[in-house]
């Protein structure tokens, strides 16, 4: 069956290391989404791609960072974490057009000390 | 700005029916959806409605009215295992999926 995935699980990470967070699709769909979801905030949308070598930010970039190399895979990746990048991320994928629903990985607890 | 607002949390009893509304602005609209998330868990998909009127799809019912900015997500004959968050998202003009941060729904047998 087709699925998204995301490693780790959970993370732990010290102020100002780099790190980065795997997303994996088996869908074979163009689009993959990155959102961090905090408490008392809806689910907020840090970059998206449509596809191969195509990424774009959202609401939520500043301090992260993607790429896209084949259709399968969109890491994300903090450059220098801080605590206030302290959430739960989850990766989504969707198939055509923005109308299209997304579908969600099980999520990656990142806590930065 | 764009807004979406859900009660933050409601309470409903096993076997009732509850009705978790939904109101939004958004620079224009194409859609909107429903999604259910347990606790530590990811969002799954319930529901779309991009047209007014109810989208019945078992215990679980969609209602939209674009001239209002309103929807709600009914729910019969209730379960223990609603006990849930449920998230409405708009598409906006860009064809952004836009959240509201969810309602917390507690069953009470």
């Amino acid at each position: 069956d087709a699925e998204i995935t995301q490693s780790p699980r959970h993370k732990i990470t010290e102020t100002g290391r780099q790190v980065t967070l795997a997303c994996h699709q088996t869908w074979n769909h163009n689009n993959m989404f990155w959102y961090r979801q905090d408490l008392g905030h809806g689910l907020r949308l840090i970059h998206y791609s449509y596809g191969v070598q195509d990424t774009n930010k959202g609401e939520v970039s500043d301090g992260y960072s993607v790429s896209r190399s084949n259709t399968e895979d969109l890491p994300l990746t903090l450059e220098s974490a801080a605590s206030s990048q302290t959430s739960v991320y989850f990766c989504a994928s969707s198939d055509g057009g923005g109308a299209d629903t997304q579908y969600f990985g099980p999520g990656t607890r990142l806590t930065v000390l | 700005g764009q807004n979406i607002d859900q009660p933050t949390e409601m309470t409903a009893t096993e076997g009732a029916i509850v009705q978790i509304n939904c109101t939004y602005q958004t620079s224009g609209f194409n859609g909107l959806f429903w999604y259910q998330q347990h606790a530590g868990e990811a969002p799954t998909f319930l529901s779309y409605n991009v047209l007014d009127g109810l989208e019945e799809k078992g215990r679980f019912s969609s209602f939209l009215s674009r001239s209002k900015g309103y929807s709600y997500l009914l729910l019969k004959e209730l379960q223990m295992k609603d006990s849930a968050s449920y998230l409405c998202a708009v598409i906006d003009s860009n064809y952004q999926l836009i959240w509201g941060a969810g309602t917390k729904l507690i069953i009470k047998p």
